[in-house]
């Protein structure tokens, strides 16, 4: 059964630092979605991609925040600098197309020190 | 008003037992939904998706209230197994998926 990939599963940073998520969705995705997640919280879309572009970057805090889909394939998320705050889960994504069923990763789940 | 709203719960229930949910929408103009259901500390998988007509799997039954923007899921014959959180969510009108903040079920023995 095709899976969206994400590393790492688990990743502890310090603040002020720099940190990377990657994803790889499923193959043939043409929708990419990355998600923030609060523990006892819904997930909140930070940017959603279709191919390369960006339809939705409108939550993401782009001082500190940057997200590429170069090929239109996998993607990566970026934080610098993190900040304590951004401590959760990051939730990729993906889907055939936009208003479709959306097929999550196992997410990075992100501690900043 | 949030777009997407749910009762957090949590729902006690007894095995066996069937519960309902429900969820509001605020943009008239959604237009897909769906229900996933999430266990603690995992990501979100797709439980099913809701259509106008209504729709069942098992004993699970999702329904569309257009007139007055909510959308249902019933369990019926609830397991242990069922204990998870359950996310609504709905696509506002525009290209994306926006997310509640989930109903917790909690089924004991």
């Amino acid at each position: 059964e095709a899976e969206v990939a994400q590393s790492p599963r688990y990743k502890i940073t310090e603040k002020s630092q720099a940190v990377a998520f990657w994803c790889d969705p499923i193959s043939g995705h043409a929708t990419l979605y990355w998600y923030r997640q609060i523990l006892g919280q819904g997930p909140e879309l930070l940017v959603q991609f279709q191919d390369e572009s960006v339809v939705d970057d409108s939550q993401l805090p782009k001082d500190r925040f940057s997200a590429e889909r170069l090929k239109g394939v996998d993607s990566t998320l970026k934080i610098q600098p993190a900040e304590l705050g951004d401590s959760a889960m990051y939730l990729c994504a993906s889907s055939p197309k936009p208003n479709t069923e959306a097929f999550f990763g196992q997410g990075t789940r992100l501690t900043v020190v | 008003r949030k777009e997407v709203e749910q009762d957090p719960g949590p729902f006690n229930v007894p095995e066996g037992a069937t519960v309902a949910f429900n969820c509001t929408y605020s943009n008239s103009a959604s237009q897909s939904f769906f229900w996933y259901r999430q266990d603690c500390r995992k990501e979100p998988k797709l439980l099913m998706s809701v259509y106008s007509s209504g729709n069942e799997d098992g004993r699970f039954t999702a329904q569309l209230n257009r007139a007055s923007q909510y959308i249902s899921l019933l369990i019926r014959d609830s397991k242990l197994s069922d204990s998870a959180t359950y996310l609504c969510v709905v696509n506002p009108g525009y290209s994306t998926l926006t997310f509640g903040k989930g109903t917790m079920l909690l089924v004991s023995p």
